[in-house]
């Protein structure tokens, strides 16, 4: 099966830095995904390592290491309209296995 | 283009009723997935269709149900509703078999089921 751990909750100040962590136990997976859930809205898809290292997409970076089964999405000037829930996922077979989620909120 | 259309965006089902849920996937994507988010259990996988056949299925009764029409539109059914079932349905989009990409699933706005 896959399983994939986030914290539940981070609070962070408007235009700082914060980093959500997401460790996972699965196997032959293609890559590690971000996706972002806005209340009573749709998933909308972030950013995807698909090699270790770190992607860069404007704000957001993501960066995975198979080696240590971990990887993180790293938000930049943090906006209020970025405060949401954050998933991480693994693609597996084409469906997607989704981790705990996040839900950040940023204050002024 | 047209994203993920869902339908019905909201409903109030009895226990014990069923209910039906549809999806229209973004035109020329020919894989369906649906999931069940709920606060608890967070979103899980309940199954995918391609090109009419189902491919992948999530640990889930087999209350559980879904099939795929021959224009990709998909439709999910559950029976004998539990109050537990109570959930947001969302329903996922992609082109085909693209393991080596992880940015190509489109998800739609959900379906909200209420069990009373």
């Amino acid at each position: 099966g896959q399983s994939l751990e986030q914290p539940s909750e981070v609070t962070a100040v408007e235009g700082a830095i914060v980093q959500i962590n997401c460790t996972y136990q699965t196997s032959g997976f293609y890559g590690l995904s971000w996706y972002q859930q806005h209340d009573g809205g749709a998933p909308t898809f972030l950013s995807y390592n698909a090699l270790d290292g770190l992607e860069e997409t404007g704000r957001f970076s993501s960066f995975l290491s198979r080696s240590d089964s971990y990887g993180y999405l790293l938000l930049q000037e943090l906006q209020m309209k970025d405060s949401a829930s954050y998933f991480c996922a693994v693609k597996y077979r084409n469906n997607l296995f989704f981790g705990t989620g996040t839900r950040l909120t940023v204050i002024p | 283009k047209a994203g993920v259309t869902q339908t019905p965006r909201y409903l109030i089902k009895t226990r014990g009723q069923q209910v039906t849920l549809s999806c229209s996937p973004i035109s020329g994507h020919r894989s369906v997935s649906w999931y069940q988010q709920t606060p608890g259990q967070g979103l899980q996988f309940l199954f995918e269709y391609f090109s009419e056949t189902q491919r992948n299925k999530g640990n889930f009764p087999g209350r559980f149900s879904g099939r795929q029409f021959s224009n990709s539109r998909s439709e999910m059914n559950v029976s004998t509703l539990e109050l537990g079932d109570s959930a947001l349905y969302l329903c996922a989009s992609s082109w085909g078999q693209e393991p080596s990409s992880g940015n190509t699933i489109y998800f739609g706005e959900g379906s909200w089921l209420t069990v009373v």
